[in-house]
């Protein structure tokens, strides 16, 4: 099955600063990656995600690069602020079909904090 | 819209008990809702994929008898933790996928239980 590895486990930054968390995945059949941004003792929210058929994509302060041939994926945060401290989640998924069905793999998390 | 709700978001049991958490999708049809399980500090952990109107398709390792899964129509799926002990204690997060739409699951606030 998929094994989705993510460094580091935690980073500190200052405000204003930018982010770096990284992925690797191990099928290459994978094919859609979401990143997911959890705060303490609540739901996981998607923050951006990717297909594989596209190597960036950008939200604002947000993007995310995939390289299929090093099967890795990064996570871009700019102009870090406060409440952007959380956990992060990568994750991937072999999208088969519309049946919703297929099953998502996520990596151990990246507890950021910044520092004002 | 794509909200999911759950039930409860905190429960106190006593070992040897059974705890029902039902997982809901608002606003969308969820032919297919996943059940995670996350330890402190800990990412989150497919314990079992539910589909509508078919068997639960549980992840190696989870006990089936122990985690009953029902996902009785499109919008309600349940988790019953039988004869429950201290180690089940743990955040037990749901998601859903709208059927046809974006492959994002959307996750549920979590039910925290705590078994005594």
């Amino acid at each position: 099955g998929e094994n989705v590895e993510q460094h580091p486990s935690t980073l500190s930054v200052q405000e204003g600063d930018s982010a770096v968390i990284k992925c690797t995945y191990s099928d290459s059949a994978s094919n859609y990656f979401p990143w997911y941004k959890q705060e303490l003792g609540k739901r996981p929210q998607l923050i951006i995600d990717i297909r594989s058929n596209v190597g960036e994509k950008k939200d604002q302060r947000i993007a995310v690069t995939l390289n299929k041939t090093a099967k890795h994926f990064s996570l871009h945060i700019t102009e870090t602020q406060p409440e952007d401290s959380a956990v992060y989640f990568c994750a991937a998924s072999r999208l088969i079909s519309n049946l919703g069905n297929e099953k998502l793999t996520f990596g151990t998390g990246t507890r950021l904090t910044i520092i004002p | 819209g794509a909200v999911v709700s759950q039930h409860p978001s905190r429960v106190i049991c006593k070992s040897g008990t059974s705890v029902k958490i039902e997982c809901r999708s608002l606003d969308f049809q969820a032919t297919t809702m996943f059940w995670y399980r996350q330890f402190p500090k800990q990412s989150l952990m497919l314990m079992a994929t539910s589909n509508e109107g078919s068997k639960a398709t549980y992840e190696q390792g989870v006990e089936k008898d122990k985690f009953l899964i029902n996902h009785a129509s499109l919008t309600l799926s349940t988790l019953t933790v039988t004869s429950a002990h201290p180690e089940d204690s743990s955040f037990y997060i749901c998601s859903a996928r709208d059927r046809g739409a974006r492959p994002e699951q959307y996750f549920g606030p979590g039910t925290r239980l705590t078994v005594t």
